[in-house]
């Protein structure tokens, strides 16, 4: 069975300070997508980042990075020198096997981590 | 392009009652995704559809929901004879999936549903 796993429930840090965010999933296919997504006060999802099973390189985007290992099967992502507009719940998610001739959007949450930035 | 819009944002209902929602996804998008979000928990898909084809559901989809989406465009989801347990933050998202290979979600700001 499909699942993800975000053992963080909630992190405090201070303004300034590098955060990391664990997630670890579970899938037998060898074809997948792994999201993450911002979800502010607001209830908004706002889509972060899209990785595919085959890319293991790491990316940057700005003060976010993510870690993609699969010999550990973690996605994790790391704030770069958090603000206080980081504060939010972040969820990481898989999504079903590919079909249809491309990824379904059909995705599997982790149950999210709140992350507090104090100022 | 204002993004994925979901009417109403609240929706206070007596168990028993019926209560429709309503999802207007993003112009141009095909697919169209609703989620099931309870507190402390990661949103739960429920359905979606390909233009106006409902081609998935949940097994959390009882008999009780029903969803549309006559056109292709907005979508409507129906929770008939609402129960406590049905109280959520009922998620629409959109996609384009005429872009190959493009799965980024849009979601909405939610209906959240409360049963008394």
């Amino acid at each position: 069975a499909q699942k993800v796993t975000q053992a963080q429930t909630e992190i405090s840090v201070v303004e300034k300070e590098d955060v990391t965010l664990d997630c670890v999933y579970e899938t037998r296919d060898t074809t997948y997508y792994l999201f993450w997504y911002k979800q502010p006060p607001s209830g908004e999802l706002v889509f972060l980042i899209r990785r595919n099973s085959f890319d293991e390189q790491n990316e940057i985007s700005g003060r976010y990075s993510w870690n993609f290992q699969k010999s550990t099967s973690s996605f994790n992502f790391t704030i770069t020198a958090s603000q206080v507009v980081d504060s939010a719940v972040y969820f990481c998610a898989l999504s079903e096997p590919v079909n249809y001739g491309g990824a379904t959007n059909k995705l599997i949450f982790g149950t999210g981590t709140l992350l507090a930035v104090q100022p | 392009d204002t993004g994925v819009s979901q009417n109403p944002r609240h929706k206070i209902t007596k168990r028993g009652q019926n209560v429709t929602f309503r999802c207007d996804p993003i112009s141009e998008h095909n697919r169209l995704y609703w989620y099931r979000q309870t507190l402390g928990q990661g949103p739960e898909f429920l359905t979606y559809f390909q233009n106006e084809a409902q081609l998935e559901k949940s097994r959390l989809l009882s008999d009780r929901f029903s969803a549309e989406r006559p056109k292709g465009s907005f979508s409507t989801l129906e929770i008939q004879r609402t129960e406590q347990g049905d109280s959520a933050m009922y998620l629409c998202a959109s996609s384009n999936q005429k872009v190959r290979h493009d799965e980024k979600l849009f979601f909405g700001s939610g209906t959240q549903l409360s049963v008394l």
